[in-house]
């Protein structure tokens, strides 16, 4: 019972510095998303991805780019770090698009742009 | 454009209490809504959704939410707090942009004090 799974759990970073945050579900789900939550302000979707190969611009996208090569894998690289980059990033997947369908959920990255 | 409003971002019980966490939403249309928790250091996790079957939502450990269309609100509830429901909770509303995305609260901060 994996489900999604994200990799590392925490990160340090200094300026400038790119890394690539891992993300895979075992759910065989069509929709895959990268949020980042921060303090006061709930959960903003970065990107998303409805399918292998169909990624889409969520809300705050920039400075973050994503790849959809299989199902399973949804990574999100970080181009040039910056510490307004300082947050805890979720993966998530759901099964379809449709409005009633739930999001599952990784354990976070923890990540800190020093 | 379907948004909620999670109203207080800390909630303060004594164990055994009555938990009512406040969730209202703006929708055109009838909405798809949703309760997850995040205990500490984790992923959200859902506990209930609501997707116009019944008014009233039972989720898993106790909780449940009703809808209440005329006041626009789907409060949380739980008749007796315990210590292991000390989490943050979020409200989200699923929104037609970004591929039928959830948008999410603030968050609330629920402290069980014993």
């Amino acid at each position: 019972n994996a489900g999604v799974t994200q990799t590392p759990k925490f990160q340090v970073l200094k300026t400038g510095q790119s890394m690539t945050l891992q993300c895979a579900q075992d759910m065989n789900h069509e929709y895959m998303s990268w949020y980042r939550q921060d303090p006061g302000m709930g959960l903003r979707l970065i990107h998303y991805s409805v399918g292998a190969g169909i990624t889409d611009q969520g809300e705050v996208p920039n400075g973050y780019n994503v790849s959809r090569s299989t199902t399973e894998d949804f990574p999100l690289r970080l181009l040039s770090a910056a510490p307004s980059q300082t947050s805890v990033y979720f993966c998530a997947s759901r099964v379809g698009t449709a409005l009633n369908t739930e999001a599952f959920f990784g354990q976070g990255t923890r990540l800190t742009v020093v | 454009a379907q948004s909620v409003t999670q109203l207080g971002s800390h909630v303060s019980v004594s164990e055994g209490a009555l938990v009512l966490l406040r969730c209202n939403y703006s929708s055109s249309v009838p909405p798809y809504l949703f309760w997850y928790v995040q205990y500490p250091n984790q992923g959200l996790q859902l506990l209930l959704k609501y997707t116009s079957a019944a008014t009233l939502v039972k989720g898993i450990n106790g909780f449940e939410a009703e809808f209440k269309k005329s006041e626009t609100s789907f409060h949380l509830t739980k008749p007796s707090a315990h210590m292991s429901d000390a989490a943050e909770y979020f409200c989200a509303v699923a929104r037609m942009e970004y591929g039928n995305k959830l948008v999410f609260g603030a968050g609330t901060i629920l402290r069980v004090k014993s």
